[in-house]
């Protein structure tokens, strides 16, 4: 069964130091999601793509915060510094695009995560 | 704006009894809805979703879910739990109109003993 690869998946960093996380949808799907998940909480999206373009950021911290899709396939997400409250799981997922991708009511397929912690 | 209350942070059933999981919703248009399940360090799994129809919707591992318009609920089911079912629950809602994001709930904690 195809599945959502991330990595890596535990990331130990201090304070202001830059991390990266590599995210890879299944194969087909051309919606590719960012969440952050706080203990305790549920996810939030941080930044959606359809193939390569942005569909929506408007929660990703940008002074700190890029996402990329260069080729509307794997996508990776930076944090440049990171600071404590950043320590959470990060989620990614992915869906199928069909017309009227926003209006779809395809679920979302969520990859393992990468849990993040910033000392 | 969108919202889901998971008005439980756990909930405590004996194996063989049945569950009960709520959530209410807030959503501008029709509401779609979505139950995902997830294990510790685990990312989520889609569970089952109400788009339109009936409104009792079966989906994985014998859950189902009863979508109430006038309540604006969606609590999710199991007429048997077992061990195996203790996870963390969200629920989740996206409107039909314009481009809305899924928004989740806070989640809760399903705890079945044995």
């Amino acid at each position: 069964e195809a599945e959502v690869a991330q990595s890596p998946r535990y990331k130990i960093t201090e304070k202001s130091q830059a991390v990266a996380f590599w995210c890879d949808p299944i194969s087909g799907h051309a919606t590719l999601y960012w969440y952050r998940q706080i203990l305790g909480q549920g996810p939030e999206l941080l930044v959606q793509f359809q193939d390569e373009s942005v569909v929506d950021d408007s929660q990703l911290p940008k002074d700190r915060f890029s996402a990329e899709r260069l080729k509307g396939v794997d996508s990776t997400l930076k944090i440049q510094p990171a600071e404590l409250g950043d320590s959470a799981m990060y989620l990614c997922a992915s869906s199928l695009l069909v017309a009227g991708a926003w209006l779809a009511d395809n679920e979302q397929f969520f990859g393992p995560g990468t849990r993040l912690t910033v000392l | 704006a969108q919202s889901v209350a998971q008005p439980e942070d756990q909930v405590n059933v004996a194996e063989g009894n049945p569950l009960t999981v709520k959530c209410t919703y807030s959503v501008s248009g029709n509401p779609y809805l979505f139950w995902y399940v997830q294990y510790p360090n685990r990312g989520l799994q889609f569970l089952l979703k109400y788009i339109t129809g009936d409104n009792l919707v079966k989906g994985s591992y014998g859950f189902e879910a009863e979508f109430n318009k006038s309540q604006t609920s969606f609590h999710l089911k199991k007429p048997s739990a077992l061990v195996s079912d203790s996870a963390l629950y969200f629920c989740a809602v996206r409107g039909n109109t314009g481009f809305q994001k899924l928004v989740f709930g806070t989640g809760t904690r399903l705890l079945v003993s044995p």
